[in-house]
C-alpha cells in the first residue's frame, strides 16, 4: 500500500515550458487536492475534485489546469510554467464526500524551479 | 478568511520537554486538524478533533480545543529529537468550505 505518490520528485522548467504533474492514490479515496507550499504560506488550495470527472478551483487556480482521470489519479498541468509557480506542490487525497471535514493523507511533494 | 495561525513561528526545546503550539482562528468551524511536516517531506496527520470536542489524545500528542476562544493546543510530551518538524493546524467550517492551513510552527528538539 503505497499511499498517496508523486512523480516526478523534482523538476526544472524553463519559463513558457509546459508540464503535467502526476499523482496517483491506492486507498480508494474518492476526493483529491492540489495544494502548493511557499516559503511562509503555508498550504494553499489549487484544486480539488470531489470524484472522477469533477473538478473544483481553491485559492490559487490561474495558471493551472487539472484532470480527474479515473478514481485513482489527479494530475496538474501548468500550460505555460512562469518564475511564480516555482513551488513544493503536494498533491492529497481524502476518504469520503465530505473532503473538508475528514484526515488527508498527502504525497512526498514535487518540487518544481522555473527559471 | 479563517485562517488558523500557529504560535509560536518557531520553538526550541531540549529532549524530554513538553512542547506546546498554539492555533488561532477567526470564525466557527466544523473541525480542526494538525499535521506534522518533516523536512523535505509531504503532511502527516496527527489528530482531527471535532467542533463539539474539547480534548483529545494519541500517544504523547495532546490536543485541545476552546471554541469560545477560538483556539486550539497541541502538546507533544516528553519530546524526541525525531519529533523535530513544522507543525501545522488546519480549520474547516464543513459544507463546502475548503480546508485552511496555517502557516506552521518549526519545533526543533534539541538531544
Amino acid at each position: 500500500n503505497a499511499g498517496v505518490t508523486q512523480t516526478p520528485k523534482f523538476q526544472v522548467l524553463k519559463t513558457g515550458q509546459s508540464m503535467t504533474l502526476q499523482c496517483a492514490q491506492d486507498m480508494n479515496h474518492n476526493s483529491m487536492y492540489w495544494y502548493r507550499q511557499d516559503p511562509g504560506m503555508g498550504l494553499r488550495l489549487i484544486y480539488y475534485s470531489a470524484s472522477e470527472g469533477t473538478t473544483d478551483k481553491g485559492e490559487v487556480p490561474n495558471g493551472y489546469n487539472v484532470s480527474r482521470l479515473n478514481k485513482r489519479e489527479f494530475s496538474l498541468r501548468l500550460e505555460s510554467a512562469a518564475p511564480s509557480q516555482t513551488s513544493v506542490y503536494f498533491c492529497a487525497s481524502s476518504e469520503g464526500d465530505l473532503p473538508y471535514q475528514e484526515t488527508q493523507y498527502f504525497g512526498p511533494g514535487t518540487r518544481l524551479l522555473v527559471l | 478568511s479563517q485562517q488558523g495561525e500557529e504560535d509560536p513561528q518557531a520553538l526550541s526545546i531540549q529532549e524530554g520537554e513538553n512542547a506546546t503550539m498554539n492555533c488561532s482562528y477567526k470564525t466557527s468551524i466544523n473541525n480542526l486538524q494538525w499535521y506534522r511536516q518533516n523536512s523535505g517531506r509531504g503532511l502527516v496527520h496527527l489528530i482531527l478533533i471535532r467542533s463539539n470536542e474539547r480534548e483529545k489524545h494519541s500517544g504523547r500528542l495532546r490536543v485541545t480545543l476552546d471554541t469560545s476562544k477560538k483556539s486550539s493546543s497541541l502538546l507533544i510530551t516528553a519530546s524526541r529529537a525525531a519529533d523535530t518538524a513544522s507543525y501545522f493546524c488546519a480549520t474547516g467550517r464543513g459544507g463546502s468550505e475548503k480546508l485552511v492551513f496555517g502557516k506552521g510552527t518549526k519545533l526543533t528538539v534539541n538531544p
